[in-house]
């Protein structure tokens, strides 16, 4: 099993540039989760999905966009990038509860211009 | 916002030594987690602690819970250099989703 995956590894955005980031879990799990890690932040929670089609917003949503059309995808999309979005983006993925341990993938190193 | 908050923010021991990692959160919980994160990588699970247990271990690893503190330790025994990483603790309380706080930076030096 590869576990979770995360498409691409580094990016360099222009601000107002759009992307797509991508997970992908083989799991079979029904939670996935965005998080954004800066420094001496920890880990904040975007966007999370706890099962297929739907969504919802985490701690910090805005600016962000994402879409859960097949159960082991989780897309996070920046329609219009600004530099306060420069962090690292992970994505996890638990079995079927929100208190089950999370596997993470190994991150998106995403730079805005 | 940070539900729980790691003590100390870094922390620098000699392999051998043991180590030891604070969390200290706000609200009450239901269960607390501890997960490592080496360099550049995703973080992986450790341990998962209920609110009505006080003590876990696995291998190495030692979690306590002291809900009346709204506090959890991780302590790690004979510690290594592989054991070099950040240690973040995350908690889940009924109705939302897990936080996580920002983490000790553990260096174990050969």
């Amino acid at each position: 099993n590869a576990g979770v995956t995360q498409t691409p590894k580094f990016r360099v955005l222009k601000t107002g540039q759009s992307m797509t980031l991508l997970c992908a879990q083989d799991m079979n799990h029904e939670y996935m989760y965005w998080y954004r890690q800066d420094p001496g932040m920890g880990l904040r929670l975007i966007h999370y999905s706890v099962g297929e089609g739907t969504t919802a917003k985490g701690e910090v949503p805005d600016g962000y966009n994402v879409s859960r059309l097949k159960k082991q995808n989780f897309l996070l999309g920046l329609e219009s990038a600004a530099p306060s979005q420069t962090s690292v983006y992970f994505c996890a993925s638990s079995y079927a509860t929100p208190w089950d341990e999370q596997y993470f993938g190994p991150g998106t190193r995403l730079t805005v211009t | 916002s940070q539900q729980g908050e790691e003590d100390p923010q870094a922390l620098s021991i000699q392999e051998g030594e043991n180590a030891t990692m604070n969390c200290s959160y706000k609200t009450s919980i239901n269960n607390l987690q501890w997960y490592r994160q080496n360099s550049g990588r995703g973080l992986v699970h450790l341990i998962l602690i209920r609110s009505n247990e006080r003590e876990k271990h696995s291998g190495r690893l030692r979690v306590t819970l002291d809900t009346s503190k709204k506090s959890s330790s991780l302590l790690i025994t004979a510690s290594r250099a592989a054991d070099t990483a950040s240690y973040f603790c995350a908690t889940w309380n009924a109705g939302n989703m897990l936080t996580f706080g920002g983490g000790t930076r553990l260096m174990v030096k050969p």
